[in-house]
């Protein structure tokens, strides 16, 4: 089993300027990571996703996350938020063997951009 | 355009009024799932389906029931609704690696 800690529930942040949002897992076996984001009212979308290989991936809308196995984090940057990156963003792990059908999902951190 | 849909986007209902969220997916997709979305939980699975008739309890089962009788429907029923069910629901499929999600149900229980 695998439990995810998403550090920050709220990120405010001014427009423009760089964003970092934290996660860290824990787990018995190899994981895959996901990121996912939730705009208001809507579902969840794939973000990014570390499968294997680079450890520094890119995701859409100039998101990167960089897997780091020794500090067991996967965070999540982009160097500049427009107010459109508002939204609620979810890291989650799958276990490696298998497939990442069995998802476990942090609490959330909801990144607000500012004018 | 593939897609998962679920019905109804919104319901309210009151206690013990037996109630079907349906789901529907068009990438034949084996693996179905169900969520709940609760403020400051993140998303907790309820059921998985690995298959036609392969159906598992996830993280928070009590209370839900599902049935996968064709690989496109994976609907979730709770049979006596309560409070503490009221949620945010998603449905997912999934191909390999990737998730792909419902636009939720907003459900209240009165």
């Amino acid at each position: 089993a695998q439990s995810v800690t998403q550090l920050d529930s709220q990120v405010p942040v001014f427009e423009e300027a760089p964003v970092e949002l934290r996660c860290n897992y824990s787990s018995s076996v190899s994981v895959y990571l996901f990121w996912y984001v939730q705009y208001p009212n809507q579902g969840l979308q794939l973000l990014l996703k570390y499968l294997s290989g680079s450890t520094l991936v890119k995701g859409i809308n100039g998101f990167e996350a960089e897997f780091n196995k020794s500090q067991t984090s996967f965070h999540l940057r982009k160097p500049s938020v427009h107010i459109s990156d508002t939204a609620e963003y979810f890291c989650a792990a799958g276990p490696f063997s298998g497939s990442a059908r069995q998802l476990t999902f942090g609490s959330g951190t909801q990144l607000t951009v500012l004018p | 355009e593939a897609q998962v849909t679920q019905n109804p986007r919104y319901l309210i209902t009151v206690t013990g009024k037996k109630l079907t969220v349906t789901c529907s997916q068009n990438m034949n997709h084996e693996y179905m799932s169900w969520y709940r979305q609760d403020p400051g939980l993140g998303l907790r699975q309820i059921y998985y389906s690995m298959n036609v008739e392969v159906t598992d309890k996830g993280d928070v089962p009590e209370g839900y029931k599902v049935s996968r009788k064709e690989k496109r429907n994976f609907p979730l029923i709770l049979e006596s609704p309560s409070p503490n069910q009221t949620s945010l629901y998603f449905c997912a499929s999934s191909l390999l690696n990737e998730q792909f999600f419902g636009p939720g149900t907003r459900l209240t229980v009165l």
